[in-house]
């Protein structure tokens, strides 16, 4: 079974800080996304990854960038933390860009 | 730009009812439809996509180019079908991403 594991369950956060949060896949996948689920707004793209060091913007990059340096691991950033960025964030991979494999998710807060 | 809707936020109904969640797209090309689905404290998983044309858990959908629709289909809901729905696009070309509907969540009542 493919394995998408997200590091962070559970994060809080305060306004301004630097968050970090990593996803790791082990089925040598070359796709790795980040969403953010927000109820009565379903799943957001805000980055996704084609191959080591490469990255492409999704619909809602502002306020994020990400990190590819191995295949495996694909982390979102959070430059500076803002009380609008407190959601549900769920990393995934796939082998095409049809069948997503999700992680369990991590629930960030930001004060 | 491709668009995927969900009517309904929610749609409740009794065990054994019928159970339909609508899907309705935009893209005036041929693309590719997913239906995904989170249980309660479970991660997103894949339930089925159109060109599988297969039965999972009792589910089923039809992809209706005519309508732009890929509403899924139960004929007998069971309490373990509760759960958030999410039906999904992929444009056929290239590098492309999965747009999401905003789901919907099914509640089957006892």
């Amino acid at each position: 079974d493919v394995k998408v594991t997200q590091s962070s369950r559970y994060l809080v956060k305060r306004t301004g800080e630097k968050v970090f949060l990593e996803c790791v896949q082990d089925m040598d996948h070359e796709n790795m996304f980040w969403y953010r689920q927000d109820p009565g707004l379903g799943l957001r793209l805000i980055y996704f990854s084609y191959d080591v060091k490469m990255k492409e913007k999704g619909d809602i990059p502002e306020g994020y960038s990400v990190s590819r340096e191995k295949k495996e691991r694909f982390s979102l950033i959070l430059e500076s933390a803002s009380t609008n960025q407190t959601s549900m964030y769920l990393c995934a991979s796939s082998l095409y860009t049809g069948e997503l494999f999700f992680g369990e998710g991590s629930r960030l807060t930001v004060l | 730009a491709q668009r995927v809707t969900q009517p309904e936020k929610l749609l409740s109904v009794f065990k054994g009812a019928p159970v339909e969640l609508k899907c309705n797209y935009s893209y005036s090309g041929s693309p590719e439809l997913f239906w995904y689905v989170q249980y309660s404290r479970q991660r997103l998983q894949l339930l089925l996509r159109h060109i599988s044309r297969e039965s999972i858990k009792g589910f089923t959908a039809d992809l209706n180019k005519g309508e732009t629709s890929f509403h899924l289909k139960k004929p007998f809901a069971q309490e373990e079908d509760s759960a958030m729905y999410y039906c999904a696009l992929r444009v056929n070309s290239g590098y492309s991403t999965l747009t999401f509907g905003k789901g919907t969540m099914l509640l089957v009542s006892p």
